[in-house]
């Protein structure tokens, strides 16, 4: 069964702080891996990953695909109240898009 | 503007009805999802259609229903056999092609059975 499973489920962290979310997936046919934001809304798309190794970076975010070991990481660095929100993993097969549950991270003043 | 519509962006309805949310997407997508989320939970595919007159069903279809007879418009159904269907829709669309195209997302719907 194809799954994709993120940690932590949740994260409280002080303004400043960097923190990294994390996304394993076990999907055949794998085509790319996607990051969405979601704010008490619809998702808003920030990263899509199709190779290893390569960094996508956009500002404090940044993020990373490792095809070996299946999974990718989210970093965001010097974190503002503005990041409170869920961070959404997904990966493409081509036909479908297999969600994880999220990580809800809130960024304390 | 291109984008994907969703209306109403909240309904209410009495249990045992039929209820059908709408979706369109100007994008000239070939696919369109639905997806519901439920609080503290990430999105569970319901159907989704990659081409017109055709759908396919996802993890938790039971309950419902669709059609895809335009391109434009992928139309979702929830019936009264539909459990628990107070929740956060979303409708979204994307390239078919080789899983190399995100998903855009409507604004959603949040379904409240009374």
């Amino acid at each position: 069964e194809d799954k994709v499973v993120q940690s932590p489920l949740s994260l409280v962290v002080h303004e400043g702080d960097t923190v990294t979310l994390n996304c394993s997936y076990e999907v055949t046919n794998f085509r790319s891996l996607l990051w969405y934001k979601q704010e008490k809304k619809a998702p808003t798309f920030l990263f899509m990953l199709t190779s290893s190794g390569i960094e996508k970076k956009s500002g404090r975010l940044s993020s990373i695909l490792d095809k070996k070991e299946l999974f990718s990481i989210l970093n965001i660095t010097a974190t503002q109240t503005g990041d409170s929100a869920v961070y959404l993993c997904a990966v493409s097969t081509g036909n479908q898009f297999y969600f994880g549950t999220g990580t809800s991270l809130t960024v304390i003043p | 503007d291109g984008g994907i519509t969703q209306s109403p962006k909240y309904l209410f309805r009495k249990e045992g009805q039929n209820v059908t949310l709408s979706c369109e997407q100007n994008l000239n997508h070939d696919a369109m999802y639905w997806y519901r989320q439920d609080p503290g939970q990430g999105l569970r595919l319901i159907y989704y259609s990659q081409i017109v007159n055709d759908f396919q069903k996802g993890d938790i279809a039971e309950g419902y229903s669709v059609s895809r007879e335009k391109k434009e418009s992928f139309p979702l159904t929830v019936t009264s056999a539909q459990k628990n269907p107070t929740a956060f829709y979303l409708c979204a669309s994307s390239i078919v092609g080789q899983g190399l195209s995100t998903q855009y997302f409507g604004p959603g719907t949040r379904l409240t059975v009374l």
